[in-house]
């Protein structure tokens, strides 16, 4: 497992700013996602995130409006720019564990920021 | 698109066994099958996944068909603790950064 922590736990933002979430990890770890949960839907995978290399965004999101920082293995960081009310959901950090010589991978999520854009 | 599809919603009493079930008809030979749990909005807990055996840890038991087309996460004493959203996950197990699609889920009321 990781002890994957994030800032802030949650904020309320006005329309028109910018906040940036950050993800910590206790562990080196090569692969970083971003997910939004918006309000009571499901998790979708924003970004993944590889240390030394840019972003790689899923298809509906744009490095304009989420951009994205990975300076070492240890530490990720999202934007949320020039917000509005639609962006309001929980915005999670998850990394990849496993592999190693293991027959697989698995995924372990942050706790998560709950942002309200008003 | 998610790849599974399960119940939205179940019960269960406390103490009992909980079945959550997961259809995945189409999953691929290199897929494995994962399942995550969410409490009340916070970060997605992993429980457990397997490939074609069944695998049991400290939290559950993964049952997979010999077919591969479905599977069943036991929760073999549930708690009140255990009210969550169930998610069935079917992707491949490496390389690194392969996306976990989450669909709605199954969403377990234990009751007491």
């Amino acid at each position: 497992s990781a002890v994957i922590s994030q800032k802030p736990s949650r904020d309320i933002c006005q329309r028109g700013t910018s906040l940036t979430i950050q993800c910590q990890v206790d562990s080196q770890v090569t692969m970083m996602f971003w997910y939004r949960q918006q309000p009571g839907q499901s998790l979708t995978l924003i970004a993944t995130a590889n240390q030394g290399s840019e972003a790689t965004y899923e298809s509906g999101f744009v490095i304009d409006k989420f951009p994205i920082s990975r300076p070492n293995l240890t530490f990720s960081t999202l934007t949320v720019s020039n917000m509005s009310p639609e962006d309001s959901s929980i915005y999670l950090c998850s990394v990849e564990l496993g592999g190693r010589g293991g027959p697989s991978t698995w995924q372990f999520f942050g706790p998560g920021t709950r942002l309200t854009v008003l | 698109d998610a790849k599974t599809t399960q119940p939205p919603s179940m019960d269960c009493a406390e103490g009992r066994a909980a079945n959550l079930p997961c259809n995945h008809s189409t999953i691929s030979g290199n897929e494995y099958v994962y399942w995550y749990r969410q409490i009340h909005s916070q970060g997605p807990q992993y429980i457990i996944h397997g490939l074609k055996n069944n695998e049991t840890n400290e939290m559950a038991s993964l049952i997979i068909t010999e077919d591969r087309k479905s599977s069943t996460l036991i929760l073999p004493h549930a708690t009140l603790r255990d009210t969550a959203v169930y998610y069935c996950i079917v992707r491949v197990g490496l390389p690194y950064g392969q996306n976990f699609v989450f669909g709605p889920g199954t969403r377990l009321s234990v009751l007491p």
